[in-house]
């Protein structure tokens, strides 16, 4: 079975620009959730959806936003970008909603997208 | 606001000795525990987990423990491998909420 996967692997940006991520979630996955990666925050939290729906946000400002489609696919876009955004972009899928459930091992990350601002 | 910590950045040990990764967290709603770890280029895997009724779950060489009263959880690893090199995370969840993760630990094993 396919694993999670991520395009592009890496990109580079300027200052102001917009930028799109995208996600595939394994085969049968409902459940996609984005993180961000930096080197003093760890991984943080920016949105989960599950069918179609975004289910759970975290404390991000509206520059970030995602959408789910039909087929479980899931882009994360930033606009104007900032410098202090350039970080990995994690996303991970589930079957169910976000690890709800004992067992919760059932989250499974892409290898993540490396966005460098300029 | 941090609610889940991991004071130690890096942690270096000898190959064959008891690797001990600690993380602290203040949310004591918090009812669900997990590591995950990651390697370069890689996305995180899942490791272990604790539920908040249990105190010790093991796995393997991987063992988490739970205090509690202490809002404090810790992963040992023995006997460490040089394929345990990685950067280790834990991570918190409440009921069905995010996953709530630290600033994740790097470990070395020396050989």
């Amino acid at each position: 079975k396919a694993g999670v996967t991520q395009t592009p692997r890496y990109l580079i940006k300027t200052r102001g620009q917009q930028v799109t991520l995208s996600c595939s979630p394994i085969s049968g996955h409902r459940s996609v959730s984005w993180y961000q990666q930096t080197p003093g925050q760890g991984l943080q939290f920016l949105f989960e959806y599950f069918s179609e729906t975004q289910r759970n946000k975290g404390n991000f400002p509206g520059r970030f936003s995602g959408r789910q489609f039909s087929n479980s696919r899931s882009e994360m876009n930033v606009s104007t970008l900032e410098l202090g955004d350039s970080a990995l972009y994690l996303c991970a899928s589930s079957l169910l909603r976000l690890a709800g459930a004992p067992g919760t091992d059932t989250q499974y990350f892409g290898p993540g997208t490396r966005l460098t601002v300029l | 606001d941090q609610q889940v910590k991991q004071n130690s950045p890096s942690l270096s040990v000898q190959e064959g000795r008891i690797s001990i990764l600690n993380c602290d967290y203040t949310n004591s709603m918090f009812d669900y525990f997990l590591w995950y770890k990651k390697y370069p280029a890689e996305g995180p895997t899942f490791l272990i987990s604790i539920s908040s009724i249990k105190d010790k779950n093991e796995d393997g060489r991987f063992t988490v423990f739970l205090n509690k009263s202490a809002k404090h959880l810790s992963l040992h690893i023995v006997p460490s491998q040089p394929g345990d090199s990685a950067v280790y995370f834990c991570a918190a969840l409440f009921g069905n909420e995010k996953l709530t993760f630290g600033t994740g630990t790097r470990l070395t094993i020396i050989p």
